[in-house]
């Protein structure tokens, strides 16, 4: 079983459209969790951390649910320029490793 | 900032021949990371370094080896490399605690 799933999409949306992605995973000693974005052949970047008490940054809102062991995204007023594939990262408590989903595609639209 | 570099970005290689990829941060990190990137599979952990002098084993380490040269420099060697091995590769590094990684620009390595 993977470590992280997400649904790979696309999610294919309008302009405006607000837009939610999940993740799963399946290690419950997972400690830090995050949000990278990660354009066409380019290196992934940080969107976000995830708070325990879930944390927004502008359009961007996330959410942690450790009891069911997943994380969300929320995109509000999508903007083209948020076409990108968003990918869910857990760390593992005393761990140095992060375990990365293979990546959620969203397409925006005129 | 240049933070994480790596080269070459792009490479070809026969079946069988030998390179090693460059890695270095400037951001006095900690530990350092080597990745995988294949269509559909996401980002899977080849190789890290905790600290200078240390390396542990990842999720596909099969083919490769790591030298953690100094604090800044992290490399990874294909001895013999296989088309299995065509992939994207990024290099990131990190400090501790509950901070973010930091990729580099990426690899692109082709095995033919």
């Amino acid at each position: 079983r993977k470590e992280v799933e997400q649904d790979p999409g696309p999610f294919n949306v309008p302009e405006g459209a607000t837009v939610a992605f999940n993740c799963t995973y399946s290690n419950s000693a997972s400690q830090s969790f995050f949000w990278y974005r990660q354009d066409c052949r380019k290196e992934p970047k940080l969107l976000m951390s995830v708070y325990s008490s879930g944390n927004e940054d502008g359009r961007f809102t996330a959410q942690l649910n450790r009891a069911s062991q997943y994380i969300s995204l929320l995109i509000r007023d999508s903007k083209l320029s948020d076409s990108a594939t968003y990918l869910c990262v857990v760390r593992l408590y005393n761990f140095n490793k992060f375990y990365f989903g293979s990546g959620t595609k969203l397409n925006v639209k005129p | 900032n240049a933070g994480v570099t790596q080269t070459p970005k792009f490479q070809v290689l026969k079946t069988g021949q030998s390179m090693t990829l460059q890695c270095a941060q400037d951001m006095n990190h900690n530990s350092m990371y080597w990745y995988r990137q294949d269509p559909g599979m996401g980002l899977r952990l080849i190789y890290y370094s905790a600290s200078e002098g240390t390396t542990d084993k990842g999720e596909v380490p099969n083919g490769y080896n790591v030298s953690r040269l100094n604090k800044r420099e992290f490399s990874l060697r294909l001895e013999s490399a296989a088309p299995s091995q065509t992939s994207v590769y990024f290099c990131a590094s990190r400090n501790r605690g509950n901070t973010e990684a930091f990729f580099g620009q990426g690899t692109r390595l082709t095995v033919v």
